[in-house]
């Protein structure tokens, strides 16, 4: 099975600065890879995804993820938060029928 | 467009009641379906997953039960709830169109057992 990690738990960064949000997985075997979003009380919203062919995806809100094959990595990066950015972020992956999730991170934007 | 239903928003219940929660899809057939259980403070565990009508997987032993008496429609129970099933309960649906690999998560339901 698919193991996804996601080692920070909470992120606190200033507005308008840089944040990076890391996403380790086990297996690079045939996997779909997408990172989400959730605000309070919601459901998750796709926030990404990697499929194939371009190892660098973006979001329509200026995030962006890069797919590293041999690090087994999909690290979520923004070069300028807001304050609306403040969310908690799970990375996941999919593999045949199954998603699985990080534990997710909690991204603090900082006024 | 596709849309997924999912209630009620909140629930509270005691311990020992029975438990009943409704997930629905429109626009779309054949959904691949999911239940997923958020504690407080941590990740995504997936329940239960369907592939078809009366197709049930379970992931994780435990005193809840899943049914999909229609091809949209995934239902999570429980005929005994235990303080330990307290959590945020989402229902999520995937298409089988290989382009479209994602899921798409419902608005959740806040249980809580007293």
């Amino acid at each position: 099975a698919q193991s996804v990690t996601q080692l920070d738990s909470q992120v606190p960064v200033f507005e308008e600065a840089p944040v990076e949000l890391r996403c380790n997985y086990s297996s690079s075997v045939s996997v779909y890879l997408f990172w989400y979003v959730q605000y309070p009380n919601q459901g998750l919203q796709l926030l990404l995804k990697y499929l194939s062919g371009s190892t660098l995806v973006e979001s329509i809100n200026g995030f962006e993820a890069e797919f590293n094959k041999s690090q087994t990595s999909f690290h979520l990066r923004k070069p300028s938060v807001h304050i609306s950015d403040t969310a908690e972020y799970f990375c996941a992956v999919r593999t045949g029928n199954q998603f699985y999730f990080g534990t997710g991170t909690s991204l603090t934007v900082i006024p | 467009s596709q849309t997924i239903h999912q209630w009620p928003a909140t629930l509270v219940q005691p311990v020992g009641s029975p438990l009943s929660l409704e997930c629905t899809v429109e626009g779309t057939s054949n959904p691949n379906l999911y239940w997923y259980r958020q504690a407080a403070g941590r990740g995504l565990q997936l329940l239960f997953y369907s592939v078809g009508i009366g197709q049930i997987s379970s992931e994780v032993p435990q005193n809840l039960s899943a049914s999909r008496p229609q091809d949209r429609q995934f239902i999570l129970s429980s005929k005994k709830l235990l303080l330990s099933d307290s959590g945020f309960y989402l229902c999520a649906w995937r298409t089988r169109d290989r382009g479209n690999p994602e899921a798409f998560f419902g608005q959740g339901t806040r249980l809580t057992v007293v």
